[in-house]
């Protein structure tokens, strides 16, 4: 069964532009769920789909946007980058949602610079 | 609002020593916790999660970790470590909704030959 995958593993970007993630979730898993990983400020999330609908959300601006499609898969959008915006952008699924016990399933990354 | 302490940012110890990652949560509610591992150039991986039942939580790898309400605190153990446990190691709680986990800030542990 293959596992979370992330595309692209790196990125390179200068400031202002505008970036798009991807994350394929395992066979069968409907929940998706992002974060920033930065060696200052850990793991932070970002936003979780299900069924096509951002179900919670973290504190980040307005410039930080995803969506999830019919097949489960989403893509995560960052607009304006900023120098700060740079760290490994981590994608999670599971299976459901709602019960806080779900075992999350983490990608590879993507790894963001931004110049 | 759930947070969660890790205490120590990095903990080195040498191969087949015995090794205690300490996290502390605090939350207004019940909570789900759990310990992530992750490897150089990985995401992250599951080694063990306490929802409810016995304190004393087993996980993969031979590590184990115990939940105590009073202290509010789970942390992490494992007898004799060995150099493929070199990694960083997360805690992160989960109350009763959703997907948003909040993680600690990490250990970082190394194993020395």
């Amino acid at each position: 069964k293959a596992g979370v995958t992330q595309t692209p593993r790196y990125l390179i970007k200068t400031r202002g532009q505008q970036v798009t993630l991807s994350c394929s979730p395992i066979s069968g898993h409907r929940s998706v769920s992002w974060y920033q990983q930065t060696p200052g400020q850990g793991l932070q999330f970002l936003f979780e789909y299900f069924s096509e609908t951002q179900r919670n959300k973290g504190n980040f601006p307005g410039r930080f946007s995803g969506r999830q499609f019919s097949n489960s898969r989403s893509e995560m959008n960052v607009s304006t980058l900023e120098l700060g915006d740079s760290a490994l952008y981590l994608c999670a699924s599971s299976k459901a949602r709602g019960v806080g016990h779900e075992k999350l399933f983490f990608g590879s990354g993507t790894q963001l610079s931004v110049l | 609002a759930q947070s969660v302490t890790q205490l120590d940012s990095q903990v080195p110890v040498f191969e087949e020593a015995p090794v205690e990652l300490r996290c502390n949560y605090s939350s207004s509610v019940s909570v789900y916790l759990f310990w992530y591992v992750q490897y150089p150039n990985q995401g992250l991986q599951l080694l063990l999660k306490y929802l409810s039942g016995s304190t004393l939580v087993k996980g993969i790898n031979g590590f184990e970790a115990e939940f105590n309400k009073s202290q509010t605190s789970f942390h992490l153990r494992k007898p004799s470590v060995h150099i493929s446990d070199t990694a960083e190691y997360f805690c992160a709680v989960n109350e009763n909704y959703g997907q948003n986990f909040v993680f600690g800030p990490g250990t970082r542990l190394s194993v020395l030959p």
